[in-house]
């Protein structure tokens, strides 16, 4: 009866691959985010999305494509990888205007 | 520009109370929430306001003041169990879409 899921938990790969952590949400909510926290545990929204729209896009670089192919999934696809990359990446999910965002699990993506 | 402060870090013993200032300036502003994040574990919410005043939620309590820019978190009877990080975040759109984080204040309680 998970709320917010993220697969995988961890991920460790090369630079310059290709990767992708897929995020599920079983509440019934319309919106959507990513996050990314770094190593000095600040979090920074990288996108949002309304009932598979998308409604922020922040200075992200465009090889971070996100992807809802529905309202309860939404996906982070990450061209060629750079070191910088490595972080905590959280999916979250609200109601539209709602108050509180639910975090998934967060996975850890580390670049070597 | 946008910019949330909190101090960095704070420390306290058990059963004492300890009150986290944030200072905001951001584009927006519909409402500050609080979360708490546990090492290795996901941001969990806490509280939200969006009028002035006082929110109390069992042993945590949150202020807001929108002329001040300014808003706190106040933890009473402190358990180990509270030392986490925690961050407070200003809601920049009505729709809640936009949820700027500042970088967190984590407390350490000792017996």
């Amino acid at each position: 009866d998970t709320a917010v899921s993220q697969t995988p938990k961890y991920l460790v790969t090369q630079m310059g691959n290709d990767k992708s952590i897929k995020c599920e949400q079983n509440l019934g909510h319309d919106t959507m985010y990513w996050y990314k926290q770094d190593s000095k545990k600040f979090l920074k929204i990288m996108f949002s999305y309304n009932n598979k729209e998308l409604i922020i896009n922040e200075t992200v670089p465009n090889r971070f494509s996100p992807k809802s192919p529905d309202k309860a999934h939404l996906n982070l696809h990450i061209n060629s990888l750079e070191l910088g990359d490595s972080a905590v990446y959280f999916c979250a999910s609200s109601p539209l205007r709602g108050t509180e965002q639910y975090f998934g699990p967060g996975t850890r993506l580390t670049v070597t | 520009g946008q910019s949330l402060e909190q101090p960095s870090e704070v420390t306290a013993v058990e059963g004492a109370i300890v009150q986290i200032n944030c200072t905001y300036q951001t584009s927006g502003f519909y409402g500050l929430s609080w979360y708490q994040q546990h090492d290795g574990g996901a941001p969990t919410f806490l509280s939200y306001n969006a009028l002035d005043g006082l929110e109390e939620t069992g042993r945590f309590s949150s202020f807001l003041s929108r002329s001040d820019s300014y808003g706190y978190l106040l933890l009473q009877e402190l358990q180990m169990k509270d030392s986490a990080s925690y961050f407070c975040a200003v809601r920049e759109d009505q729709a809640g879409t936009a949820l700027i984080f500042g970088k967190g204040t984590t407390l350490s309680v000792s017996s």
